[in-house]
């Protein structure tokens, strides 16, 4: 079946420092990828997603390129802020189900 | 643009009373869900309706119902509520699945949080 594996955390980093949080999958056919972001007593809301395969999602400095040949979705960003401490979700929508397939989530603090 | 709309955010019930959390979306979204979300852990998915008319159960249901009133709506009701469905409940919706027509993302809204004493 279809599922996401994603970096345990919980992740704490200093302010600028580069990071990068796993998520590996697997899926039949081409699915589309997604990382979400939840901050504290929030709800998730889309961060960034690729489609198709190579396609590089990019949104407030992170990025996650689709590299189909490792089946990864690896998240990234150059320099981290204290803004950007949430939990991170990694997700695939397999092509024609009705249902996301979400990781189990990465916390993430970073310290001033 | 509101989203998706969950009430109430938040709420205490004693054993055994039951209650009906509220969602809405106006993105005219085919799709909605409902998911759980217990302190440390990730999503699980409760049930959800894939069009207008229809329900299905997602990995969780047991203690629960649910109903797709209209495109817009899709509400969750605990009939009996018990201490270990204290949760963040958050609801969600779609445009279409991944080679449906849309990209399968998922619009959440803003959670509501449920305390069963």
């Amino acid at each position: 079946g279809n599922s996401v594996t994603q970096m345990e955390g919980p992740v704490t980093l200093s302010e600028e420092a580069f990071l990068t949080i796993n998520c590996t999958y697997t899926a039949t056919g081409y699915p589309s990828l997604f990382w979400y972001v939840q901050y504290p007593g929030e709800g998730l809301q889309l961060l960034l997603k690729a489609t198709k395969a190579d396609d590089k999602g990019s949104n407030k400095g992170f990025e996650a390129t689709y590299r189909k040949e490792t089946t990864s979705f690896h998240l990234e960003k150059g320099s981290v802020q204290v803004s950007d401490s949430a939990v991170y979700f990694c997700a695939l929508s397999a092509s024609g189900a009705q249902k996301l397939v979400f990781g189990q989530g990465t916390r993430l603090t970073i310290n001033p | 643009n509101a989203g998706v709309t969950q009430t109430p955010k938040f709420q205490v019930l004693k054993t055994g009373q039951s209650m009906t959390l509220q969602c809405a979306q106006d993105m005219n979204h085919n799709s909605m869900y409902w998911y759980r979300q217990d302190p440390g852990m990730g999503l699980r998915l409760i049930y959800y309706s894939a069009s207008e008319g229809t329900t299905d159960k997602g990995e969780v249901p047991n203690g629960y119902n649910v109903s797709r009133l209209n495109k817009r709506e899709f509400s969750l009701r605990l009939e009996s509520a018990a201490p270990s469905q204290t949760s963040v409940y958050f609801c969600a919706s779609s445009e279409a699945p991944s080679g449906r027509g849309g990209t399968g993302e998922l619009f959440f809204g803003e959670g509501s949080r449920l305390t069963v004493l």
